[in-house]
């Protein structure tokens, strides 16, 4: 079946580093692709998607290409924040869209 | 506007017991989905509903089951509580049903089942 699976954690980074978390799926069709972020105190909320191959998605800075041929949708960003402390969380619609998978999550600590 | 707003926010019941929990979509929104997040761990899908109908249904025992109402809210029933079935569930709307459509998450209700 489907499934999505991302880079453990938790991971730290100092402030103004470059961040990759990966992520890679497994999907009969053609799913869309989702980054979610859960910033501490908080519910879960979108931060990008990226519904086709070579889509790119992007918000706040953070980036991700779906990538068909390496079945991959790793997020990334150029210089990280103490404010984007969270977890991350890949996730996957399937082809029917009827389905959804969610990968999990990798715990980000910005330190100053 | 409101998010969507979930309720209980906190409900500890016994093995063998029924629970049911309730969400209410954000205003204008007609999907509703249903996932389990244990802690540590991702959300897993449980139910999708739009218009009232089941879209989908993840991996989880008959003992689950799911209702969405003229009004587009949802109710969530689990029988049979195990101590299993401990965790934060996760209430989600969208405007419409599956694919690309972006989730709006609410803050879940914390089910105990001692």
């Amino acid at each position: 079946g489907d499934s999505v699976t991302q880079m453990e954690g938790p991971v730290t980074l100092s402030e103004e580093a470059f961040l990759t978390i990966n992520c890679t799926y497994t999907a009969t069709g053609y799913p869309s692709l989702f980054w979610y972020v859960q910033y501490p105190g908080e519910g879960l909320q979108l931060l990008l998607k990226a519904t086709k191959a070579d889509d790119k998605g992007s918000n706040k800075g953070f980036e991700a290409t779906y990538r068909k041929e390496t079945t991959s949708f790793h997020l990334e960003k150029g210089s990280v924040q103490v404010s984007d402390s969270a977890v991350y969380f890949c996730a996957l619609s399937d082809g029917t869209g009827n389905q959804f998978y969610f990968g999990t999550g990798t715990s980000l600590t910005v330190i100053p | 506007d409101a998010g969507v707003t979930q309720s209980p926010t906190h409900l500890i019941k016994t093995r063998g017991q029924h629970v049911t929990l309730r969400c209410s979509p954000i205003s204008g929104h007609k999907s509703v989905s249903w996932y389990q997040q244990v802690l540590g761990q991702g959300p897993q899908f449980i139910f999708q509903y739009y218009e009232k109908e089941e879209r989908g249904r993840g991996n989880f025992p008959d003992r689950f089951s799911a209702r969405q109402f003229p009004n587009y809210s949802s109710e969530l029933n689990v029988n049979a509580l195990l101590l299993g079935d401990s965790a934060l569930y996760l209430c989600a709307s969208s405007m419409l049903a599956g694919g690309p459509n972006e989730q709006y998450f609410g803050p879940g209700t914390r089910l105990t089942v001692t």
